[in-house]
């Protein structure tokens, strides 16, 4: 089956400066790779997503970049805020060799320090 | 408002009891998951859906069950024979391959 690895488990940043999260995946039929945020206590939330066709996917402060070849993708918050804080996701899913379910990262716990 | 409405919120009890998890969407989605969640780990797939009437047991499902008998319902029965049940519980629904929308989470404590 898939499996994703999360790297790094906790980041801690300074007020506007960059967080990158990375992941890599095993399955190379994956073809869609959303990010969640967690806050303390609450259900994940969609941030942004990238499907296998397309390279790198920016909405505002975040970014996402997809290499299919080495199997890898990424996360990228810039100017950091302290309301960035919380646990963050990765999965890849893939519907053809994994009936469409998520297979999830560990998790990344980010701090913005003010 | 659409969205997963998952109850009770908090939940605890005692060694040797089934306790029954409630999850609701009215998203209209076909798929719906139950997953759960221990400190420093990422989500582990329980039980999912993918239709009214039927389900797969997903990576961890032993001392789970569960039952989908109507489209918008699907709860989660934490058996007497889960021997480590303390834990985050998430149920998420979605439609195709795309975005899950979870739930804001049922925690249960054995005490």
């Amino acid at each position: 089956g898939e499996n994703v690895e999360q790297h790094p488990s906790t980041l801690s940043v300074q007020e506007g400066d960059s967080a990158v999260i990375k992941c890599t995946y095993s399955d190379s039929a994956s073809n869609y790779f959303p990010w969640y945020k967690q806050e303390l206590g609450k259900g994940p939330q969609l941030i942004i997503d990238i499907r296998s066709n397309v390279g790198e996917k920016k909405d505002q402060r975040i970014a996402v970049t997809l290499n299919k070849t080495a199997k890898h993708f990424s996360l990228h918050i810039t100017e950091t805020q302290p309301e960035d804080s919380a646990v963050y996701f990765c999965a890849a899913t893939g519907f053809i060799t994994n009936a469409g379910k998520s297979t999830f990262g560990d998790g990344t716990t980010l701090t913005v320090k003010p | 408002d659409g969205g997963i409405t998952q109850s009770p919120k908090y939940l605890f009890r005692k060694e040797g009891q089934n306790v029954t998890l409630s999850c609701e969407q009215n998203l209209n989605h076909d798929a719906m998951y139950w997953y759960r969640q221990d400190p420093g780990q990422g989500l582990r797939l329980i039980y999912y859906s993918q239709i009214v009437n039927d389900f797969q047991k997903g990576d961890i499902a032993e001392g789970y069950s569960v039952s989908r008998e109507k489209k918008e319902s699907f709860p989660l029965t934490v058996t007497s024979a889960q021997k480590n049940p303390t834990a985050f519980y998430l149920c998420a629904s979605n439609q195709g391959v795309g975005e899950l929308f979870f739930g804001e989470g049922s925690r249960l404590t054995v005490l």
